[in-house]
């Protein structure tokens, strides 16, 4: 079954303590983005991959940071959780950039709860 | 500042009846608008999308109208289902443009028995 696989879906962690939130596609898509899902801002981009070792920052950058060794892998890394980083968060992934605009398939999503 | 302004917050409508919600965008380099179609605990997936190009795309009960003079574009629900109650988010984005999507806020419906 084609997926975007996140985990862990629920975390509730610590001002400070790094942490991950890996995401996997088994569809062989180039490009993957992170977004978050705010109540009443919708989903803004976080970062974006076009292809391996290919990263570049979208709209809310700030306080992440993400590496696409893989083509199949996108981690989303939080090297000090702050409580405005409290969010829902999702990876996607889609056949190719640039012209065509393909749809992009969400993961689950996964809800992370900084205290 | 906001790119897609989506409207309402939050929408209730009795089954059968039609649900409408609207967008507004303002980068005229916008030339392809999807709706994405969420439900609780799941990640947003493509509904339906059109290009400026035309002005209305049908898909089953779902239909989207655009309006390229107005800069706007609005998704219709008819004959709404309880199923069909979930969160809907329309987007834009231009071609060349990395696939990156800017979403509106997103619209809560609620369609009652």
């Amino acid at each position: 079954e084609a997926q975007v696989t996140q985990n862990p879906r629920y975390l509730i962690t610590v001002t400070g303590k790094k942490l991950t939130v890996t995401c996997s596609q088994n569809m062989n898509h180039e490009y993957m983005s992170w977004y978050r899902q705010d109540p009443g801002l919708g989903l803004r981009q976080i970062y974006y991959s076009m292809n391996v070792e290919v990263t570049d920052k979208g709209d809310v950058p700030e306080g992440y940071k993400v590496s696409r060794k893989e083509k199949r892998n996108f981690p989303l890394i939080l090297e000090s959780p702050s409580p405005n980083q409290t969010s829902l968060y999702f990876c996607a992934s889609s056949p190719r950039t640039g012209f065509g605009n393909q749809p992009q398939h969400f993961g689950d999503g996964t809800r992370l709860s900084i205290l | 500042q906001q790119q897609v302004k989506q409207s309402p917050q939050s929408l209730i409508v009795q089954k059968g009846g039609i649900s409408i919600i609207n967008c507004a965008y303002e980068n005229t380099a916008f030339d392809y608008f999807p709706w994405y179609q969420q439900f609780p605990g799941k990640g947003p997936a493509l509904l339906i999308a059109i290009r400026p190009d035309v002005s209305e795309k049908k898909e089953g009960r779902f239909t989207i109208s655009f309006n390229k003079s107005a800069k706007q574009f609005s998704l219709h629900i008819m004959d709404s289902q309880p199923g069909d109650s979930a969160t809907y988010f329309c987007a834009a984005s231009k071609s060349g443009g990395y696939n990156k999507l800017i979403f509106g806020a997103g619209t809560r419906l609620a369609v009652h028995p």
